[in-house]
């Protein structure tokens, strides 16, 4: 089955950028989404077909999708923006596959 | 503004059954442009795509949990469902369900979510 790979953890400080990477076999040819979620909170979709941004969401807030990698890039991080973030794409069944989920600690 | 909201006992005995319904408000269930689907969230992991629906009943569902689930629409009554049975303790989650954008494949509105505890 297809899997979706982040890293389980970054940190940055307020005011800097945020990367979070998502690696999967050929990600590239698939459309790629980002999830926000805060504790006790559903999730948000925050990017979605790799890189554009649901209405409501901040500028600062971007994606790309290349190869085997699809990234989420935040801006001028704010503590606001501390949260999981999930990367989702969809398997030829169709299935939906979602990435292990990355804490984003603002420090 | 579309809305879904998870209903269902918060506490299923092991080898039981667990039920859920995901009533939709504020669109149709009946939309060619849409799947319908439940996620889960074991306590402190990540997110599990559990299956989805079409209006017209076609269903897809996670390999490993296939055997054991069952997602179903009624579109006279705007909702869509779930039954998973002989649940375990590794069945205990909160279960969230999500409308799926086909075209663009992502999920655009989320229901709040409900805690379902597997235990005796």
């Amino acid at each position: 089955s297809y899997e979706l790979t982040q890293p389980p953890s970054v940190s940055v400080s307020p005011g800097q950028t945020a990367t979070i990477t998502c690696s999967g076999d050929k990600l590239g040819n698939k459309l790629a989404s980002w999830y926000q979620q805060k504790p006790g909170q559903s999730p948000v979709l925050v990017i979605y077909e790799d890189k554009r941004r649901p209405s409501g969401i901040p500028e600062r807030l971007s994606g790309a999708n290349s190869g085997n990698t699809a990234t989420l890039t935040i801006s001028g991080t704010q503590v606001v923006d501390e949260a999981d973030y999930y990367c989702q794409a969809w398997d030829s069944s169709p299935a939906v596959v979602f990435g292990g989920g990355t804490r984003l600690t603002v420090v | 503004q579309l809305q879904l909201q998870e209903s269902g006992p918060g506490l299923v005995k092991p080898s039981e059954t667990l039920s859920l319904t995901c009533n939709v408000s504020g669109g149709s269930i009946s939309s060619t442009s849409h799947y319908w689907g439940w996620i889960r969230q074991p306590p402190g992991k990540g997110l599990e795509w559990i299956g989805s629906v079409y209006y017209g009943g076609s269903t897809y569902f996670r390999p490993s949990l296939k055997s054991r689930v069952t997602i179903s629409v009624d579109t006279s009554k705007n909702l869509f469902s779930l039954s998973l049975k002989s649940v375990t303790a590794a069945d205990t989650a909160v279960y969230f369900c999500a409308r799926l954008n086909i075209a663009s494949r992502f999920l655009d509105y989320w229901g709040q979510g409900t805690l379902v505890t597997v235990s005796s």
